[in-house]
């Protein structure tokens, strides 16, 4: 079945700089890569997502790249905040695993410096 | 729109207890699954389900059950309550299918002594 690594599992950078995760993923019949971003004691909230036919996909400050023949995908943050300080998930969605089915990286905790 | 609510907040269970979780949503969405989420392990997908009366297996089932009798509701039941049950458990709600946004509920923190 579709397994998905994250790295690096904590990010800590000082306030405007750029922050970049990355994703790997096993099933190359994955269709879909979203991303949450989970604050202290909420529940994940999708920020960003991006599907098998696009490359790359920006959002203000956000952007995600997609590489299907290698098989990974990023996460970038410019111009990084306080308020970005959370932990990110990325999370792939298997073709033939399921409707509803989504898999999640193990998380990164993101700490920006002031 | 409340969106998706989870009750109790916080539960301490004995092992071999039994108890339901339990999750709302009021955006009218299909889809609804239920997750646990452990420290290093991301989240993984425990139940899902499409549609009224219909449900599957996520990743991780064993020990839990559930029913989808209405679509707003998507209780998740644990039979018999063992220490590897102790997360946080996460419900989440979608209009379509695992490839459109997951709306999350604040999540239970469940711990089992």
């Amino acid at each position: 079945g579709e397994n998905v690594e994250q790295h690096p599992s904590t990010l800590s950078v000082q306030e405007g700089d750029s922050a970049v995760i990355k994703c790997t993923y096993s099933d190359s019949a994955s269709n879909y890569f979203p991303w949450y971003k989970q604050e202290l004691g909420k529940g994940p909230q999708l920020i960003i997502d991006i599907r098998s036919n696009v490359g790359e996909k920006k959002d203000q400050r956000i952007a995600v790249t997609l590489n299907k023949t290698a098989k990974h995908f990023s996460l970038h943050i410019t111009e990084t905040q306080p308020e970005d300080s959370a932990v990110y998930f990325c999370a792939a969605h298997p073709f033939s695993g399921g409707y509803n089915k989504l898999i999640f990286g193990a998380g990164t905790r993101l700490a920006v410096h002031p | 729109n409340a969106g998706v609510t989870q009750t109790p907040k916080f539960q301490v269970l004995k092992t071999g207890q039994s108890m339901t979780l339990q999750c709302a949503q009021d955006m009218n969405h299909e889809y609804m699954s239920w997750y646990r989420q452990d420290p290093g392990m991301g989240l993984r997908l425990i139940h899902y389900s499409v549609g009224a009366g219909i449900t599957d297996q996520g990743e991780v089932p064993n020990g839990y059950n559930v029913s989808r009798s209405t679509t707003e509701d998507f209780p998740l039941r644990l039979l018999s309550a063992a220490p590897s049950q102790t997360s946080v458990y996460f419900c989440a709600s979608n209009l379509q299918g695992g490839d459109y946004e997951q709306y999350f509920g604040p999540g239970t923190r469940l711990t089992v002594t």
